[in-house]
């Protein structure tokens, strides 16, 4: 069983749609975690955080489930822009060594 | 701006040749390193290092061997280059207490032929 495990996709979503997706980890001992972007023939950029209670950043929201082992990204009135890979990051031990990627989500945005 | 450079965008090399790939940043951070990525597989990790001269193994090492003497460059050699190590090669670089801040370079498209 692969460590983060996130659905390929693609999701294809109309402009304006709301879209959210999921990432889960199996190991336990995971302390912290992040979504990153991916755009096609670019390099990964930190998107954003993932915390206990959950956090927003304009038109995204990620929540964590650790109850679950699971994580999510919702984007809301999603814009052609957001047309990218989303890449769930999960970080054991708090270790720099120990950070897995997730093989993307592929999100695609139709007008 | 936090600005990671590679060496190269496309390489083609042949089996059996030494290939090196060189990453520099300009950030002073303390963490470097060097990833591959695959389709359906994601980034995986080969090599880390926190400091100069300092490294550790990630998930993938074998076949692969790096070398840190100044702190902005992190170098990941190919000894003897295999088909197999046919890739998208990206190195990051980080704080070293915010490891998870990861900066990408480009990436290099490695082609073993």
């Amino acid at each position: 069983r692969k460590e983060v495990e996130q659905d390929p996709g693609p999701f294809n979503v109309p402009e304006g749609a709301t879209v959210a997706f999921n990432c889960t980890y199996s190991n336990s001992a995971s302390q912290s975690f992040f979504w990153y972007r991916q755009d096609c023939r670019k390099e990964p950029k930190l998107l954003m955080s993932v915390y206990s209670s959950g956090n927003e950043d304009g038109r995204f929201t990620a929540q964590l489930n650790r109850a679950s082992q699971y994580i999510s990204l919702l984007i809301r009135d999603s814009k052609l822009s957001d047309s990218a890979t989303y890449l769930c990051v999960v970080n054991m031990y708090s270790s720099a060594s120990k950070i897995i990627f997730g093989s993307g989500t592929r999100l695609s945005i139709r007008p | 701006d936090v600005k990671v450079t590679q060496s190269s965008r496309y390489l083609v090399k042949r089996t059996g040749e030494k290939v090196f790939l060189e990453c520099v940043q300009d950030m002073d951070h303390e963490n470097m390193f060097w990833y591959r990525q695959d389709p359906g597989l994601g980034l995986r990790l080969i090599y880390f290092s926190y400091d100069v001269k300092m490294k550790e193994k990630g998930d993938i090492p074998e076949g692969y061997s790096v070398s840190r003497e100044k702190k902005e460059r992190f170098s990941l050699i190919l000894e003897s280059a295999s088909t197999n190590q046919t890739s998208m090669y990206l190195c990051a670089s980080s704080h070293g207490d915010r490891s998870y801040e990861q900066y990408f370079g480009p990436g290099t498209r490695l082609t073993v032929t």
